[in-house]
């Protein structure tokens, strides 16, 4: 079955634009998390949707925002990009419910460059 | 969650068993260890995860000492395709946080010809 799919797979901005990136799931599961993982703090976790809800977050500021839709595809969001948030940014798909629940499939990322 | 010392590096000779130590001291009754790897510009991959008995899947082994302090991620014979960062992560499983990992600065272990 097809894994995590993430779009777009690089891009460049400038400082103080906007950015959306899309995470469609592994067909099945509810959950979807992001990461941004960079050279100096490694991965670190964003946030998490299940059910169109976001029910985890991490330690970001309010510039960073997502959400999901009805059929578990996921949207990020940065405003007002800063030179910091150059970075690559990780998707992962869960199935959300019992079981082994630290599973997580994630996709390939998007790199994101902010000149 | 309870944190992890993992040693920055490791080398290991192609075909040589590889083992990745894991130092999780304060670890709780209720929280499993997982371990992931990142192969070079690729998203993290699960690879076993466990409790307090041995694990061993197609991937690995997992061996958990009795006091769950600490654990050891054992590739049976590496090739040079697990050249990765391995990451040791210790969670609480449960369905209110199933997308939700804290990753520390993992092992990078280079497999060598």
């Amino acid at each position: 079955k097809a894994g995590v799919t993430q779009t777009p797979r690089y891009l460049i901005k400038t400082r103080g634009q906007q950015v959306t990136l899309s995470c469609s799931p592994i067909s099945g599961h509810r959950s979807v998390s992001w990461y941004q993982q960079t050279p100096g703090q490694g991965l670190q976790f964003l946030f998490e949707y299940f059910s169109e809800t976001q029910r985890n977050k991490g330690n970001f500021p309010g510039r960073f925002s997502g959400r999901q839709f009805s059929n578990s595809r996921s949207e990020m969001n940065v405003s007002t990009l800063e030179l910091g948030d150059s970075a690559l940014y990780l998707c992962a798909s869960s199935l959300g419910g019992t079981g082994r629940t630290g599973e997580l499939f994630f996709g390939e990322g998007s790199r994101l460059t902010v000149l | 969650d309870a944190k992890t010392t993992q040693p920055p590096s490791m080398d290991c000779a192609e075909g040589r068993a590889a083992n990745l130590p894991c130092n999780h001291s304060t670890i709780s009754g209720n929280e499993y260890v997982y371990w992931y790897r990142q192969i070079h510009s690729q998203g993290p991959q699960y690879i076993i995860h466990g409790l307090k008995n041995n694990e061993t899947n197609e991937m690995a082994s997992l061996i958990i000492t009795e006091d769950r302090k600490s654990s050891t991620l054992i590739l049976p014979h590496a090739t040079l395709r697990d050249t990765a960062v391995y990451y040791c992560i210790v969670r609480v499983d449960g369905s209110s946080n199933t997308g939700k990992l804290i990753f520390g600065q993992g092992t990078t272990l280079q497999v060598k010809p």
